[in-house]
């Protein structure tokens, strides 16, 4: 079972709609991640979260605006998205941390995966 | 620049054949950490193994093991005895000691295991 929750697990929403991605996680990890991930390809960085700040926005747009209300709840905010945005999102989390014994691994969710209409 | 090359998109196997999915990367930085996860049909990508640059001893864990090697800048990954649950995509992926939020990833290699 994997010990990061996203919800919902499908979402179809037409260009128009407003709607919301959620992820929680439980294992005290600081940094939280939202990738994009199409058919085929790998998971591409949106955003990356270090100690409830945003610390990487990987150049996405607008229509995407993610929010960490606190340390365990990573969101999504979606607005007047694309159809070339239909695809798979996923949240991460990781540790935070440098050093020779660190850069811990992501742990994934098991993903949104989202059609827009 | 930080890169990761899996040259091989999709490889066929029969069960209980060995397999090989090689990684190649590039970096200039002389700390970083390489990683291997696994992306079921289902979806979601697990975890299998980091290791640190500075620590080139091999490591096996079951059927699993992994091979790297700083002078050709590889780190393949190789299952024994291959079982129709190992079907699925993998990817290899980087990530250096000052930029550790940002993972590159290979573009993924995909595992058929046939009965």
């Amino acid at each position: 079972d994997t010990e990061v929750t996203q919800t919902p697990k499908h979402l179809v929403m037409g260009m128009t709609n407003k709607k919301s991605l959620k992820c929680e996680q439980h294992m005290g990890h600081r940094a939280m991640y939202w990738y994009k991930q199409k058919a085929k390809k790998p998971p591409e960085l949106m955003f990356v979260y270090s100690y409830e700040k945003l610390s990487i926005n990987e150049s996405v747009p607008s229509r995407f605006s993610p929010e960490c209300p606190n340390s365990s709840l990573l969101n999504l905010h979606l607005h007047a998205l694309q159809p070339e945005d239909s695809a798979l999102y996923l949240c991460a989390s990781s540790q935070v941390g440098r050093g020779r014994s660190s850069n811990s691994p992501l742990h994934f969710g098991n993903g949104t995966r989202l059609t827009v209409t | 620049a930080q890169k990761v090359t899996q040259a091989q998109t999709e490889i066929s196997v029969v069960e209980k054949e060995d397999v090989t999915l090689d990684c190649v990367y590039e970096t200039r930085d002389t700390t970083y950490y390489l990683f291997w996860y696994k992306q079921p049909p289902s979806g979601e990508l697990v975890f299998l193994i980091r290791r640190n640059s500075f620590d080139e001893q091999n490591e096996i864990s079951g059927r699993y093991s992994w091979n790297f090697q700083k002078s050709t800048s590889s780190f393949n990954f190789t299952i024994t005895a291959s079982q129709v649950v190992d079907s699925a995509v993998y990817f290899c992926a980087l990530s250096g000691l000052y930029n550790f939020n940002k993972f590159y990833f290979g573009s993924g290699t995909k595992l058929n295991v046939k009965p």
